[in-house]
């Protein structure tokens, strides 16, 4: 079973859409959960972080569910812009210090 | 302004030779990583360095080489027994003081092999 596991997609949605994202982790003493953005042909960067309580940022909204070892990625009123592959990376507690895990990535198409 | 500068960023290769790709950050984090990206597919970890003059392998560390001499610096090889060189090589370096620091990318280096 891989470490973190995220639906490939496509999710192709208008522009105003709502659109939600999962990512599942297998290891539960996992302890940092990161949502980053990439674009096509570039490198990615950080989207949030996502916090215990949960973190809101704008139109973005991430969520931790330990019990069931899963984070999610809410996108509000989907703009053009948002197209690009949402990436899932979790951090172990206790694992070879610095090592973290990557999902294969969400690609999304906001469609005017 | 800090950041982590990769170069080049293409590069040409014919096959049978070996190619070193260039990372320095200047974000004082000890932790460093060079990761492969291939279409469509996630990143895969080559190899990873938490401190001056220590590295680990990653996932898929055959046909690669990294030194970390310097703090600053982490460059990889990809030598001529890497049987498909062709891909996105990302550097990336992160704070391991705080046990949830986030990483930061430099901007890739895309090699292709003739």
């Amino acid at each position: 079973r891989k470490e973190v596991e995220q639906d490939p997609g496509p999710f192709n949605v208008p522009e105003g859409a709502t659109v939600a994202f999962n990512c599942t982790y297998s290891n539960s003493a996992s302890q940092s959960f990161f949502w980053y953005r990439q674009d096509c042909r570039k490198e990615p960067k950080l989207l949030m972080s996502v916090y215990s309580s949960g973190n809101e940022d704008g139109r973005f909204t991430a969520q931790l569910n330990r019990a069931s070892q899963y984070i999610s990625l809410l996108i509000r009123d989907s703009k053009l812009s948002d197209s690009a592959t949402y990436l899932c990376v979790v951090n172990h507690r206790g694992s070879t210090l610095g090592r973290l895990y990557f999902g294969r990535g969400t690609q999304l198409t906001v469609w005017p | 302004d800090g950041g982590i500068t990769q170069s080049p960023k293409y590069l040409f290769r014919k096959e049978g030779q070996n190619v070193t790709l260039s990372c320095e950050q200047n974000l004082n984090h000890d932790a460093m990583y060079w990761y492969r990206q291939d279409p469509g597919q996630g990143l895969r970890l080559i190899y990873y360095s938490q401190i001056v003059n220590d590295f680990q392998k990653g996932d898929i560390a055959e046909g690669y080489s990294v030194s970390r001499e310097k703090k600053e610096s982490f460059p990889l090889t990809v030598t001529s027994a890497q049987k498909n060189p062709t891909a996105f090589y990302l550097c990336a370096s992160r704070s391991t003081s705080v046990e949830t620091g986030e990483l930061f990318f430099g901007e890739g280096s895309r090699l292709t092999v003739l």
